[in-house]
């Protein structure tokens, strides 16, 4: 079966640069989430994306920006790179209101983008 | 706010036993709760997910329980394997587009 796929799985940075994650859903998901992971600390949300609008917003740095784009996959924009900023980056889709084995919007996670910022 | 505490942080034991996690939630009104397995590094593998009208979920070796009045989810691993050493997340949904996640159990099973 499909999964989200992200891109790259791997990125390094210097402080002060900018990177771009992609986020490719599972097939007729309609709905993206980004989540945030620092080391040792659980996944943090920063937004989210339904039919290609942000829908919620977390503690997402100003200097990060997202969008879905009309192939529902989505992009997270982080400018001026800190130290701080490095970290395991997932992407999540899911289909509100669809049901998977009975589960409504059971999100599904893709293997994540780490980020290192040096 | 909704908050999601996680017992024990770390767990090990030997392999074959049965064990216990636990998942608090501080706000009751959730739409479903689901239980995640994190190798070290990789990404986040669903393993149950409970609505909020269910009482529990099975999949295997595992089954998970869920009191959303109490506020409390259970997961309960069967006869242990050191394949299942890993970090188990628990994380609700209230509605918002968002997971909250707990802080995760380490647990390592040793032969």
């Amino acid at each position: 079966a499909a999964g989200v796929i992200q891109s790259p799985r791997h990125l390094i940075k210097e402080k002060r640069e900018t990177a771009t994650l992609k986020c490719y859903p599972i097939p007729r998901h309609d709905t993206v989430y980004w989540y945030q992971q620092g080391p040792g600390q659980d996944p943090q949300f920063l937004i989210s994306f339904y039919e290609k609008m942000q829908s919620d917003k977390g503690s997402i740095p100003d200097r990060f920006s997202a969008q879905q784009f009309s192939d529902y996959h989505s992009e997270l924009n982080m400018s001026s790179l800190e130290l701080g900023d490095s970290a395991l980056y997932f992407c999540a889709s899911s289909r509100p209101g669809e049901t998977s084995g009975g589960a409504w919007n059971e999100q599904f996670f893709g293997p994540g983008t780490r980020l290192t910022v040096l | 706010k909704q908050e999601v505490t996680q017992i024990p942080a770390a767990l090990s034991v030997p392999e074959g036993e049965n064990l216990v996690l636990n998942c608090s939630f501080t706000d009751s009104a959730i739409y479903n709760l689901q239980w995640f397995r994190q190798d070290p590094g990789k990404g986040l593998t669903s393993l149950l997910l409970i609505q909020s009208s269910q009482r529990e979920q099975t999949s295997g070796r595992l089954n998970a329980s869920l009191d959303k009045s109490s506020g409390r989810s259970t997961l309960y691993i069967a006869a242990s394997q050191p394949g299942d050493s890993a970090t188990y997340l628990c994380a609700v949904w209230g509605g918002y587009n968002k997971l909250i996640f707990g802080a995760g159990t380490r647990l390592a099973v040793h032969p």
